[in-house]
């Protein structure tokens, strides 16, 4: 039952490639969709979902939402060897504790 | 500056021993979790609590067992250890806002980690 999916497992590119990381979901009562980034300790925030459509973008790195899909995607620009992290999809629902599942992660590789 | 800290960094112990791990954040959040994630690196939320209430995940054994002295700390006890319990564990907290529908609840900050072996 698993509520979130991403893809590929992992992938690995080279400096300058362009990648796009893919999460789907299931939910019940969707508030949000965050991405998280986790190198080699503890994840760190990168955006948070809300609206279909509207992108969000810092930097070399943006996301977007399709609630009527139900997946979001995160894309990384010109990439650098700085981006090899695993990169975590998480949704968060209108439930009791604001608990959120996560994916399984997208390990990317960035080779010089 | 830590915003969200962890005690100890890595614990090794016997199986059938009682431990804790401590958890700390001076971000003013009143919301705390903590998470565990296993060897093939999935992140599972295994508690969340605030002054108010606690939320167990349910495929949680009872011998795990948050404490919370106050609202900056929520400590993780596990008694009884198992090897199955080796694992990183992760704190984090968030900012819950009274009212319907705040999204920033969902924006968690997590420590470092504790990595448990179990042996």
């Amino acid at each position: 039952e698993d509520k979130v999916v991403q893809s590929p497992l992992s992938l690995v590119v080279h400096e300058g490639d362009t990648v796009t990381l893919n999460c789907s979901y299931e939910v019940t009562n969707f508030r949000s969709l965050l991405w998280y980034k986790q190198e080699k300790k503890a994840p760190t925030f990168l955006f948070m979902l809300t609206s279909s459509g509207i992108e969000k973008k810092s930097g070399r790195l943006s996301s977007i939402l399709d609630k009527k899909e139900l997946f979001s995607i995160l894309n990384i620009t010109a990439t650098q060897t700085g981006d090899s992290a695993v990169y975590l999809c998480a949704l968060g629902e209108n439930n009791a504790g604001n608990m959120l599942t996560f994916g399984g992660g997208t390990r990317l590789m960035v080779k010089p | 500056d830590t915003a969200v800290s962890q005690t100890p960094k890595y614990l090794v112990t016997q199986m059938g021993n009682d431990k804790s791990i401590k958890c700390e954040q001076n971000l003013g959040h009143d919301t705390m979790y903590w998470y565990k994630q296993d060897s093939k690196k999935f992140l599972k939320i295994m508690f969340s609590y605030n002054n108010k209430e606690l939320i167990i995940n349910e495929t949680v054994p009872n011998r795990f067992s948050p404490k919370s002295p106050d609202k900056a700390h929520l400590n993780l006890h596990i008694n009884s250890l198992e090897l199955g319990d080796s694992a990183v564990y992760f704190c984090a907290s968030s900012q819950r806002q009274v009212g319907s529908g705040s999204v920033r609840t969902d924006t968690q900050y997590f420590g470092p980690g504790t990595r448990l072996t179990v042996l």
